[in-house]
């Protein structure tokens, strides 16, 4: 089995509607991330949460919430879905160790479409 | 703030043929730098990184990545590229203020026979 798995891997939605991405980890890391990819954009950070209770916002947090329900799970929400969320969404975990020595792995991503 | 800058949106190369993929930099520091490969249909898997010491790094798959301060650069190499090697790059740097990775936009990796 996978060791970050995301749900669903494609979503459609409307403009308007709320939605959540699930993430889960077996890898028992402390750390979480939840990445946009934009074609010729690279990725960007959307939120980061460094333990169960400590969530912090990225680059482009701006429409976007999330939750972090267990050391194992980190969702996030459009709370009102438009058009231009319409990206491929990752999310990504690592541990607790010394600054960057410990990898970034990231999950499989959400394909997203609003209409 | 950092930066990563990936001047190749796209490059196609000769299987066998070697590999060179730019990347330059904007840090204050010393930097934390990484390469990314996304495979079709894929996450990101890290090939290797680089936070000190010896400034040829070797990494998974065959590729290595050169740091080079006076360039502001971290290219990444591969000798000879199979067909498999076909994805996109990503360059990344590391803040170590607040522990974020910044990417690269990225280059696409075209292998033709």
């Amino acid at each position: 089995d996978a060791d970050v798995t995301q749900t669903p891997r494609n979503r459609i939605t409307k403009t308007g509607k709320r939605i959540m991405l699930e993430c889960s980890q077996t890898k028992g890391h402390d750390r979480m991330y939840w990445y946009r990819q934009d074609p010729g954009l690279g990725l960007r950070l959307i939120y980061y949460s460094f333990d169960v209770k400590d969530i912090n916002k990225g680059e482009i947090s701006d429409g976007y919430s999330v939750s972090r329900q267990a050391q194992a799970k980190f969702s996030l929400s459009l709370e009102s879905a438009i058009p231009n969320q319409t990206a491929l969404y990752f999310c990504a975990t690592s541990g607790r160790g010394v600054r960057f020595q410990e990898t970034q792995y990231f999950g499989p991503g959400t394909r997203l479409l609003v209409l | 703030a950092q930066s990563v800058t990936q001047p190749d949106i796209h490059i196609t190369v000769s299987e066998g043929a070697s590999l060179e993929l730019r990347c330059n930099y904007s840090y204050g520091a010393t930097p934390y730098l990484f390469w990314y490969v996304q495979s079709p249909g894929q996450g990101l898997q890290l090939l290797l990184k680089y936070f000190s010491g010896d400034t040829l790094v070797q990494g998974i798959k065959g590729f290595e990545a050169e740091f080079k301060r006076s360039q502001s650069s971290f290219n990444l190499r591969k000798p000879s590229v199979h067909w498999s090697d076909a994805a996109e790059y990503f360059c990344a740097v590391g803040d170590f203020g607040n522990e974020k990775l910044t990417f690269g936009t990225g280059t696409r990796l075209t292998i033709i026979p």
